[in-house]
């Protein structure tokens, strides 16, 4: 595709409830990257895919988040047992990985509400 | 711990004027120094980016000033239109980093009046 992209837009879900969040990056790039944008907060850096191996997992909240990429493209996030500190905008990006192509390629999120 | 904080958290300016927000950070290690710009339920998209061999980057109406002994950064937006009202981001990138993972900012958020 075009650009990054993210699904679904928008999820509510129940406390307790497991979710997940789907990433598509831009054909071709092999770094992908999770981070969380609560309101009015910054970027919290969630977790750093280079290809399919996961290097940095250091911003994971909590052992109810877990992530996985498979063939080099897709991602997923997992959020198990929500809470509704979990509410917040799940950003995904990608990137070339390469000095002159460390820009951040950012899709439009889904943002998760937990009642 | 904050690595990076930016300042102001809001700013509303008149159009035609400059805008400008700062950023400071301690890690002498940071080697890239990238602003992103969000729009309401888009994701940030790069805006203008520097390395610390400079001290200013200039891309059209967008000027990154840079001050290494002080550790600072900062954006001006010259000529400031309603279209640039958006939330800004700094970031910063640790040199020995083998995952090109930024570290943001907590944002600006603009609003220039017409």
């Amino acid at each position: 595709g075009a650009g990054v992209s993210q699904s679904p837009s928008n999820k509510v879900t129940e406390k307790g409830k497991d979710v997940e969040l789907r990433c598509d990056p831009i054909s071709g790039h092999t770094a992908l990257y999770w981070y969380r944008q609560s309101l009015g907060q910054g970027l919290e850096f969630l977790i750093y895919f280079q290809g399919n191996s996961a290097p940095d997992k250091s911003g994971l909240p909590s052992d109810r988040f877990s992530a996985e990429r498979t063939g080099g493209s897709v991602s997923t996030l997992t959020i198990q047992r929500t809470q509704q500190e979990d509410s917040a905008v799940y950003l995904c990006a990608s990137s070339l990985r390469r000095r002159e192509g460390e820009k951040l390629f950012f899709g439009s999120g889904t943002q998760l509400s937990v009642l | 711990q904050q690595q990076v904080k930016q300042s102001p958290q809001s700013l509303i300016v008149q159009k035609g004027g400059i805008s400008i927000i700062n950023c400071a950070y301690e890690n002498t290690a940071f080697d890239y120094f990238p602003w992103y710009q969000q729009f309401p339920g888009k994701g940030p998209a790069l805006l203008i980016a520097i390395r610390p061999d400079v001290s200013e980057k200039k891309e059209g109406r967008f000027t990154i000033s840079f001050n290494k002994s002080a550790k600072q950064f900062s954006l001006h937006i010259m000529d400031s239109q309603p279209g640039d009202s958006a939330t800004y981001f700094c970031a910063v990138k640790h040199g020995s980093s083998n995952t090109g993972k930024l570290i943001f900012g907590q944002g600006t958020t603009l609003q220039v009046k017409p």
